[in-house]
């Protein structure tokens, strides 16, 4: 079974550009998550989908951040404009069943290093 | 609001055992999960405790004391494998929230 798939895997950016990440999800897994590591810390969600729903953005900054999961499968993150504090690790998971109640394991992808400088 | 406390880093000799302590204050509390993740790579799921007691899966171990907010993952028989961040992560209602992480070095 194939994995969590991201792309890119590095990206350098000057502040004020825009950015998009992409992920493709475990097939049949209905959840999706984004989440932004920055270094020596642990992941903080940025969004949670269920199918094409958006279930959690509380943490999105959405005046530069936007997510969309087009017919519930893969998934894109923007970021526009950059801002030096958004050089981070962004980490797309999956899980299989609905979010909410009984433990649900996450599928990390490897990850896309962001750099702005 | 809610937090989740666990040290920054641990040492080890391989062979030995280490016990990495997790204290959490939060709502809605469901379980407590336990990822692995080495440098540069993804974090891999490692356990869950929803109930209070030890779950055993080989030479990892995890405990849940729900009544004092508290978790503790050990590992036996060190690997130098095993030198990677462990993180701790409260199922909240429909989401996890993550640990700051502890940083294990296992030594020869």
């Amino acid at each position: 079974e194939a994995g969590v798939a991201q792309s890119p895997r590095y990206k350098i950016i000057e502040k004020r550009q825009s950015v998009a990440f992409w992920c493709n999800p475990i097939s049949g897994h209905a959840t999706l998550y984004w989440y932004q590591q920055i270094l020596g810390q642990g992941p903080k969600l940025l969004i949670q989908f269920q199918n094409n729903g958006v279930v959690d953005d509380s943490q999105l900054p959405k005046d530069r951040f936007s997510a969309e999961r087009l017919k519930g499968v893969d998934s894109t993150l923007k970021i526009q404009p950059a801002k030096l504090e958004d050089s981070a690790v962004y980490l797309c998971a999956s899980s299989l069943g609905l979010a909410g109640g009984n433990q649900e394991t996450q599928y990390f992808g490897p990850g896309t290093r962001l750099l702005v400088l | 609001g809610q937090s989740l406390e666990q040290p920054s880093e641990v040492t080890a000799v391989e062979g030995a055992i280490v016990q990495i302590n997790c204290t959490y204050q939060t709502s809605g509390f469901y379980g407590l999960s336990w990822y692995q993740q080495h440098d540069g790579g993804a974090p891999t799921f490692l356990s869950y405790n929803a109930l209070d007691g030890l779950e055993e899966t080989g030479r990892f171990s995890s405990f849940l004391s729900r009544s004092d907010s508290y978790g503790y993952l050990l590992l036996q028989e060190l690997q130098m494998k095993d030198s990677a961040s462990y993180f701790c992560a409260v199922k909240s209602s429909y989401k996890l929230i993550f640990g700051s992480g502890t940083r294990l070095l296992v030594r020869p």
